[in-house]
């Protein structure tokens, strides 16, 4: 069975630091993977999306970038983390037009 | 561009009861799913059900059903038979079909449905 896991699951880091959130998925091959965001209380936004490897689509401008160095790993980055970049993070990779979530990362930007 | 409105921030039903949850979206495509999805306190997202725009047939899983009613573009969520376990944040999303458009969800700003023993 497919699964998909992120890391790490909670994060607090200072203005100006760097970010590497990951996210792998095990069991599928040429997934389409994909970060949003949920600031508090609101729905998810999508930042990323990817349909194979090196392949990056930006759904908003922003302070993040996303890279896919393998087939089934994805990787949410910043070089200097703004106080709004604080909120949930989700992976999520799809199948027959469904998305299966990963268990998320909270990041606290001090 | 699409658009999905929860118009209603939280309810409260009490167990056992019968909610129904509310959400209109706006698109001008033909070709699209519908979704609810579910985040308990743990903050996972679960897919609760599906709609495929293109059956006229309302979804049911279970407890859940939907009233899709494509012309109206309203995709209201009925939960039978609450239980405290509905107790989540409940989000309706649009995915546009096509151009490998899979996974692309559009996200209401959902609704805090509080089930009370």
């Amino acid at each position: 069975s497919q699964t998909i896991h992120q890391w790490p699951a909670t994060l607090v880091q200072p203005v100006g630091s760097p970010l590497s959130l990951e996210c792998t998925v095990e069991g599928t091959s040429n997934p389409n993977l994909y970060w949003y965001r949920q600031a508090a209380g609101r729905g998810l936004q999508l930042l990323f999306y990817s349909v194979g490897i090196g392949q990056i689509s930006s759904e908003v401008p922003q302070n993040l970038s996303a890279s896919r160095p393998q087939d089934r790993q994805f990787i949410l980055s910043s070089k200097k983390l703004l106080l709004s970049d604080s909120g949930f993070y989700l992976c999520a990779w799809s199948v027959m037009g469904e998305l299966f979530f990963g268990e998320g990362s909270r990041l606290t930007v001090l | 561009a699409q658009t999905v409105t929860q118009s209603q921030p939280e309810m409260s039903v009490q167990e056992a009861e019968t909610v129904t949850l509310s959400c209109t979206y706006d698109t001008s495509e033909n070709n699209y799913y519908l979704f609810w999805y579910k985040q308990p306190p743990s903050r996972q997202m679960i897919l609760v059900i599906r709609q495929e725009a293109y059956k006229q047939q309302n979804a049911t899983e279970n407890r859940f059903s939907v009233n899709f009613q494509k012309a109206a573009k309203s995709f209201s969520l009925k939960i039978s038979d609450s239980q405290l376990g509905d107790t989540a944040m409940y989000f309706c999303a649009f995915m546009k079909l096509g151009n490998n458009q899979g996974g692309k969800l559009i996200f209401g700003q959902g609704t805090e449905l509080s089930v009370k023993p």
